[in-house]
């Protein structure tokens, strides 16, 4: 299973938006409505921003959006601030009964 | 709390075994389905392996398929990976982690929504 496919860094100002993108295949992405975005801080666990592709866990800012389009899947980050600068990465459950996590995406706040 | 505390890593020689404990918290452990991730030094997320609630139901990476077994202990509220013939690629911070949302009839899944603080694994001659 080949990981999916996202820019390796995105970049904006405070208070910009900014999208990471995240492509797969009908087989992942493109099949199932079951794709989960992770924030993750050097030297810390991964965090879980969405899931189900658009859905905020309790306590995640509603700043962090996501939908998807056919076999690309996106997060969108509103009102860009300081401490949303870190790694991102998308998984996908995939037509195995596995799951497969993104090239990871480095989001810097300029 | 909820929480998920990983043990075992070290430095161990290629070829070796070495077994990785996750002990759960805080939260009904055998009712959750859980993930192994690793993570090589530098680099991304990879995923290992899952576990269904009750142990029955395991998938894994081509990666590691045929050498690492996920298993897990309801009674300890431990879950486990032992890993056989180990590779220097192998090398990794190892991750346990909750599954939000299993449904066991149809293996559908999603979501890792608890994370350990990860064990580091480096096999090194």
């Amino acid at each position: 299973q080949s990981a999916l496919t996202q820019p390796a860094s995105v970049s904006g100002s405070p208070g910009q938006s900014i999208t990471i993108s995240c492509t797969g295949t009908s087989s992942d992405v493109g099949g199932y409505n079951y794709v989960s975005w992770y924030q993750q801080h050097p030297g810390k666990a991964p965090k879980l921003m969405i899931y189900e592709v658009s859905n905020r866990p309790s306590g995640v800012s509603n700043r962090f959006s996501g939908s998807k389009s056919g076999n690309t899947a996106s997060l969108t980050i509103s009102g860009l601030q300081a401490e949303d600068e870190a790694d991102y990465y998308c998984s996908s459950y995939t037509s195995s009964s596995e799951e497969v996590f993104g090239t990871g995406t480095k989001v810097t706040v300029l | 709390q909820v929480q998920l505390v990983e043990s075992g890593g070290g430095v161990v020689q290629p070829g070796r075994s070495l077994r990785l404990s996750c002990a759960a918290s805080g939260f009904t452990f055998s009712t959750y389905a859980m993930h192994w991730v690793r993570q090589a030094p530098g680099k991304g997320l990879e995923w290992v392996a899952i576990i269904s609630y009750d142990g029955n139901k395991k998938y894994y990476a081509d990666s590691v398929r045929g050498r690492f077994t996920i298993s897990r202990d309801n009674s300890k509220n431990t879950l486990y990976l032992q890993m056989n013939s180990l590779r220097a690629e192998d090398t990794a911070v190892y991750f346990c982690a909750r599954v939000l949302y299993y449904d066991y009839w149809s293996g559908y899944y999603y979501g890792m929504d608890v994370w350990g603080q990860g064990t580091t694994v480096t096999v090194s001659s």
